[in-house]
This record gives structure tokens, sequence and C-alpha cells, in this order.
């Protein structure tokens, strides 16, 4: 059984530009989460979504968003990219939206994105 | 809103000697959980902690979540090489609803460095 894929793996924009990170989730979990990794920090919540719906968003700007499509994949997307936004972007699946194991978090291997 | 600190944010061993690393967040939370990432790679969760003064063992990993559940230590016994990586703590906030329903708020990590 395949776990959390990202797409894509690494990728180089410039500043201005708009980028979309692709995620799917481990086959029979409805939650994703995304997370932003910068070098040397721990992952920061963005956005979290549960059966389609946005569950949860953490403090970023309206640059970002992101949706769930029917089958329980995701995009992220970020529009007028900065220098900043350079970063591991992490995709995480879990089973459910409440309590006990079900937000335990399986992460997928990330996408790295270079802003130049 | 909510932080979760981590401390020592380096630690260098030799191999065999003990670790522990020791997270506190600035609210009580409904449950905490520990990651480990290699370098390079992704946060791979270890375990999840949800009652107070809970202590569980994973072999050499000793996990303890504080009795007012807003601290928590994981303690490695004789550590060896394959110990080596950011160890991280997260923790979902008792009270979050909203748009923290989903949120997971990450520590800055521990970075263990195992000298053989």
């Amino acid at each position: 059984d395949a776990g959390v894929t990202q797409s894509p793996t690494h990728l180089i924009k410039t500043r201005g530009q708009h980028v979309t990170l692709r995620c799917s989730p481990i086959s029979g979990h409805k939650s994703v989460s995304w997370y932003q990794q910068v070098l040397g920090q721990g992952p920061q919540f963005i956005f979290q979504y549960y059966e389609k719906e946005e569950r949860g968003r953490g403090n970023f700007p309206d640059r970002f968003s992101a949706r769930q499509f029917p089958n329980y994949s995701s995009e992220l997307n970020v529009n007028a990219l900065l220098l900043g936004d350079s970063a591991l972007y992490l995709c995480a699946s879990s089973s459910g939206r409440n309590g006990g194991w079900a937000n335990v978090l399986t992460f997928g291997a990330g996408s790295r994105l270079t802003v130049l | 809103g909510q932080q979760v600190m981590q401390i020592p944010q380096y630690q260098h061993v030799q191999e065999g000697e003990d670790f522990t690393t020791y997270c506190n967040s600035s609210t009580t939370l409904s449950n905490i959980q520990w990651y480990k990432q290699r370098p390079g790679g992704h946060p791979v969760f270890l375990i999840q902690l949800v009652k107070s003064g809970e202590v569980k063992k994973q072999k050499r990993l000793t996990f303890q979540f504080g009795e007012a559940k807003k601290n928590s230590s994981l303690h490695i016994t004789a550590t060896q090489t394959t110990d080596v990586g950011t160890y991280f703590c997260a923790g979902k906030d008792s009270n979050a609803g909203g748009t923290s329903y989903g949120k997971l708020t990450f520590g800055q990590g521990t970075i263990l460095t195992v000298h053989p």
C-alpha cells in the first residue's frame, strides 16, 4: 500500500511566480494537512482539509490556498512567490478529524521549493 | 497563539550515552506526539501520549507526558548511531477550535548527533 505521495519533489521558481504542489494521501485517509518547514525549524501548520472542507488554517497570507478533491488528494497553491517561501512543503494524511489516533500524521517526502 | 518550545536545540553524545529532550507548551494540550526526522528526510511518527502523567516505552525510548499536560520529554537510553536525527514534539491545543481545529504545533526540534 502506497504511503503519502507528493509531487514535484524539487522545484525552482522566481519571485512573483505561482506554484502548485500536489499530494495523494494514504488510501482510506480522508484528512490532508499541509505544513511548511523552513531549514532548521519545525513544521508550521498551513491548512487541514477533511472531506473536501477546510478544517483549519494557520497564520499564512492569502497567497496560500489549497483544496481537496473527491478522491481526497489535495493541492497547495502559492501565488506571488517571495524569497521567504523557500522551504520544504510537507503533506500529511490522517484518518479522521477528531481525537484519538485520528490526528496522527503520516508525512510524505515533501516538495522542496526554492525561490530565486 | 500556542507556542511549543524544545530544549536543547542541539545535543552531541558519544555512542552509548543517554539523551533527553524536553518539550514545553504555552497552553494545555489534548495530546502530544513525537516525530523523528532523519537528515534529508521527513518527519516520522514515533508515539502519541494522551493521558496526564502517561509514560510509554519503545525499546530504548521512554516518553513522558506531564501531569498538567503542558510538557513532555523523550529519553533515549544508550544511544546508537541509528538514533541520529531531529526529534520533534507536536501538540494539539486542548482548546483548539475554529480555524485551529486540525492544527498540530511543532517545537523547533532537538538535533541529536551520535559519535561512534
